[in-house]
């Protein structure tokens, strides 16, 4: 069978509690970063995204932290559900105004019962 | 939902056929993108488009083509399949920003 997922950190919750999954760019000149969702089978879906002139943008149970000084961002979910299990990206975009975006290795999330 | 479409979803082929897999989008977004991934790994650019007859490759090295004769219709490519070119595929369309994903197409090279 397929190897999915053995490649990719595994972040594991309980229902109900918070989740923070964390992104390292690389590029400190990137000025816009997404968040996408990506359940087995399907293709990845938009989040949240955040510009650099921001350091917090809240969603509707997301959070999305950017902090430039270590190039380090962060997707917060609220009251985590099963829902939820899927693979997180984040994605920069590497030159601004390209639309071009370089996604980083995402993190599983398990939401357990 | 957004109204992007990919075809076919799954593909088995030999090595050494050409294939097309198709790309179509209903948004009107000028811009379409192609993206390659292998099973629980990041997604790496192979083409991008602005608008139509813009082609532009990625950063990841591919022996594919892309066109885009109509705004809706993004059609990648393969002269001659390899089995290294295993892998899914993703078609995403977009707006100034926020990218909008096909469902992928599987294939699988023998």
């Amino acid at each position: 069978g397929e190897s999915v997922g053995l490649h990719l950190p595994t972040l594991s919750v309980q229902e109900g509690d918070n989740s923070i999954i964390n992104c390292a760019y690389s590029n400190s000149a990137s000025d816009y970063f997404i968040w996408y969702k990506q359940e087995s089978g399907k293709g990845p879906q938009f989040i949240i995204d955040i510009r650099s002139n921001m350091d917090k943008r809240q969603g509707q149970r997301v959070t999305v932290l950017l902090n430039k000084t270590v190039k380090h961002l962060s997707l917060q979910i609220a009251a985590t559900q099963p829902g939820d299990s899927a693979v997180y990206f984040c994605a920069e975009e590497g030159t601004s105004g390209t639309y071009k975006y370089i996604f980083g290795t995402g993190t599983r999330l398990k939401v357990l019962a | 939902e957004a109204d992007i479409y990919q075809t076919p979803r799954y593909l088995v082929i030999g090595t050494g056929k050409k294939i097309t897999l198709e790309c179509s989008q209903t948004m009107g977004h000028d811009k379409m993108y192609w993206y390659q991934q292998d099973p629980g790994m990041e997604l790496h650019l192979i083409h991008y488009s602005y608008g139509v007859n813009s082609t532009e490759k990625g950063d990841l090295s591919s022996e594919s083509t892309v066109s885009r004769i109509r705004t809706e219709h993004f059609p990648l490519t393969l002269e001659s399949a390899r089995p290294s070119h295993t892998s899914q595929y993703l078609c995403a369309s977009g707006t100034v920003e926020t990218q909008y994903f096909g469902p992928g197409t599987r294939l699988l090279v023998l």
